[in-house]
């Protein structure tokens, strides 16, 4: 069975701080994971998937993540925030022989002036 | 703008009612899914369909349905609907449905059941 963990369900940081967002996965075939953004009353935006091949994987809006099979983790970054990125973020796997995506419950991130 | 279309966008009936949510994926698209999402559950994979054909399900309730038309739009029915059953239902698309694929989310339709 595949599932996704993250920690933090709020983070606030300030406009230019360093964005961490946690995801930790769970899945007993290689992952395919995955970073949606939502938007207030929008639909679900891909920001970047790690399928294979090279770990960093770099997305839209200046955000990355590492995949570290060792600590079953793929975090989020982004090296300066801006007040845009408000929005909640849902990491998910895709871990069985479908496309199905298993999401984590979100972690909503305040961007403070 | 994912190219993913969705109608209603919001939908007030009663407990113990019927639904249809419609969903036109992407041009070219060929696979459908949909999910929902509650403040309670989270968002959660309902049901995927390839080129017309069921090709995976999730925690879909025996009360809902759902089908993919040869002009390959979706439709998800929602039948005797309860309060637990508010929630935003969405529709996605890719291209053939392999795993892997980016999945193309459309804007939601927001049900609310009273």
């Amino acid at each position: 069975a595949q599932s996704v963990t993250q920690l933090g369900s709020h983070v606030s940081v300030s406009e230019g701080a360093l964005v961490l967002l946690r995801c930790n996965y769970s899945s007993s075939v290689p992952p395919y994971l995955f970073w949606y953004v939502q938007y207030p009353n929008q639909g679900l935006q891909l920001l970047l998937k790690y399928t294979t091949g090279a770990t960093l994987v770099k997305g839209i809006n200046g955000f990355e993540a590492e995949f570290k099979k060792s600590e079953t983790s793929f975090h989020l970054t982004k090296p300066s925030a801006h007040m845009s990125d408000a929005a909640e973020y849902f990491c998910a796997v895709n871990g069985g022989a479908t496309n199905k995506l298993i999401f984590g419950t979100g972690t909503l991130l305040a961007v403070q002036p | 703008d994912s190219g993913v279309t969705q109608t209603p966008k919001h939908l007030i009936t009663a407990t113990g009612q019927r639904v249809t949510l419609r969903c036109s994926p992407r041009s070219g698209d060929l696979s459908v899914y949909w999910y929902q999402q509650s403040l309670d559950q989270g968002l959660q994979f309902l049901i995927q369909y390839y080129n017309g054909e069921e090709r995976a399900k999730g925690n879909i309730l025996e009360r809902f349905s759902a089908q993919q038309f040869p002009d390959l739009h979706s439709e998800l029915n929602l039948s005797s609907l309860e309060l637990g059953d508010s929630a935003l239902y969405f529709c996605a698309s890719s291209t053939g449905g392999s795993r892997g694929e980016t999945q193309y989310f459309g804007p939601g339709t927001r049900l609310l059941v009273l």
